[in-house]
């Protein structure tokens, strides 16, 4: 069984700060990561994708992947109220079935004015 | 650049009547996914799909659940008979590729059983 692990907040951060999010998976043979966002009654939406490890940035964005330790996180820099949505981790499947995505249940992100 | 298109975006059914649930994939792309969520829980893959074939269907419900992608036309999950635990967000997504590639989700239909 795949499991995408992530802290169900909510995470509150004021508005201007650093938001951490945080997410760990049990497949290790996974090899690409995403992060989508989704506000409430909203479908998700594709924020970050990474496949090495090290960081990507992406504006206010950075992913942050280390498949020695199976976690994945992304930083929003400058949070804004905008921002504030549910977060979620999802990872695909390794060897013949990675087409199919994991989501974690998501974190819960609130930015305050 | 039309993205993955949904319809209906809300649906009400009686318990015992049939759910059509439709989607069109983003220009370009031959994969379709079904997702579905449940209140308070995570997305769960239901089923995958290229034109006239079916993928994997390891995350349908063995009964009352189908879903095809003809050669023409959009994808089309059906469910028979609903029943009350049936209510849930359906997301449809679609990727150029199967495998390790970015997946695009749809606006969703809400599917509500009274």
């Amino acid at each position: 069984q795949k499991e995408v692990e992530q802290n169900s907040g909510p995470l509150s951060v004021p508005e201007g700060a650093i938001a951490s999010l945080n997410c760990t998976y049990s497949d290790r043979g996974s090899q690409s990561f995403f992060w989508y966002r989704q506000y409430s009654g909203k479908s998700p939406e594709l924020i970050m994708s990474i496949y090495s490890n090290g960081d990507k940035e992406d504006g206010r964005f950075t992913a942050q992947l280390n498949k020695a330790s199976q976690y994945v996180s992304l930083l929003i820099r400058d949070s804004q109220p905008s921002d504030s949505a549910t977060y979620l981790c999802a990872v695909p499947n390794s060897g013949g079935s990675n087409y199919k995505l994991t989501f974690g249940k998501g974190t819960l992100l609130t930015v305050n004015p | 650049n039309a993205g993955v298109m949904q319809n209906p975006r809300h649906l009400v059914r009686r318990r015992g009547q049939e759910a059509r649930l439709r989607c069109s994939p983003m220009k370009g792309h031959s994969h379709v996914y079904w997702y579905r969520q449940l209140p308070e829980e995570g997305l769960k893959f239901m089923v995958y799909l290229q034109k006239e074939n079916i993928i994997d269907e390891s995350g349908m419900p063995k009964e009352r659940f189908s879903a095809e992608f003809p050669k023409e036309g959009p994808s089309i999950l059906r469910i028979q008979q609903v029943v009350r635990g049936d209510s849930a967000a359906y997301f449809c997504a679609s990727s150029s590729g199967g495998y390790n590639t970015e997946a695009f989700f749809g606006q969703g239909t809400r599917l509500t059983v009274v």
